[in-house]
């Protein structure tokens, strides 16, 4: 079946930019997502992007999408500590989402 | 507009018990969708609803888990009878007809069965 395989622990300095990478390994794919969740709280939909596109920037965070690769990043410029959370990337075929196990991200002040 | 609710938030039952948990998606959103967090491992699918429909349920672990959807509005998940490793954070979400591409989470329900 499918599978979506993120680095569990990332830990980067306030203001520094972080890069959470993440792999898959179904070529069909239509979208791929980044979700947010930090501690108590649900998974918040950050962005995402078509499988046609490379890139997609949204004020502080850049999608990569390699697709010979299917490699998927996010970059979050200008880490802030609010920035901390775990963040789930997803593959979708149609309306069914595979997430991988998330990746911690560890801002220091 | 409220977001996706779930009930209750943290769940303790003992093995063999029974347990119900509710959502309740965003208002209008026909797409409803189950998925669990074991161990902190990756979010899994269990199934789909389009309006009171199971769409797609493939994910379903067993038949001790039982999902409704009764008039197309909340929705709950039974497990009956709890096993051990049913533990894990059970996630909703709800997506609209016209954008089926972003579904927007709840906060989860924490299962314990010890």
């Amino acid at each position: 079946g499918e599978d979506v395989e993120q680095s569990l622990f990332l830990s980067v300095r306030e203001g520094d930019s972080s890069v959470i990478n993440c792999t898959y390994t179904d070529s069909s794919s239509t979208y791929l997502y980044w979700y947010k969740q930090e501690p108590g709280a649900g998974l918040q939909l950050l962005t995402y992007i078509f499988s046609n596109m490379d890139m997609k920037q949204d004020q502080r965070l850049t999608v990569l999408l390699n697709k010979k690769d299917k490699h998927l990043s996010l970059r979050i410029a200008d880490t802030q500590t609010g920035d901390s959370a775990i963040y789930f990337c997803a593959e979708a075929n149609f309306n069914k989402f595979y997430f991988g196990s998330g990746t911690k991200l560890n801002v220091k002040p | 507009e409220a977001g996706v609710t779930q009930f209750p938030s943290h769940s303790v039952i003992e093995k063999g018990q029974t347990v119900t948990l509710r959502c309740d998606p965003i208002s209008g959103h026909d797409n409803l969708y189950w998925y669990r967090r074991v161990m902190g491992k990756e979010i899994k699918f269990l199934l789909h609803f389009v309006k009171e429909s199971k769409q797609d349920e493939s994910g379903m672990p067993n038949n001790r888990f039982l999902a409704e959807r009764t008039g197309g509005t909340y929705s709950t998940l039974k497990v009956q009878p709890a096993e051990l490793e049913d533990s894990g954070v059970y996630f909703c979400a709800s997506s609209s007809g016209l954008t089926p591409r972003e579904q927007y989470f709840g906060p989860g329900t924490r299962l314990t069965v010890t």
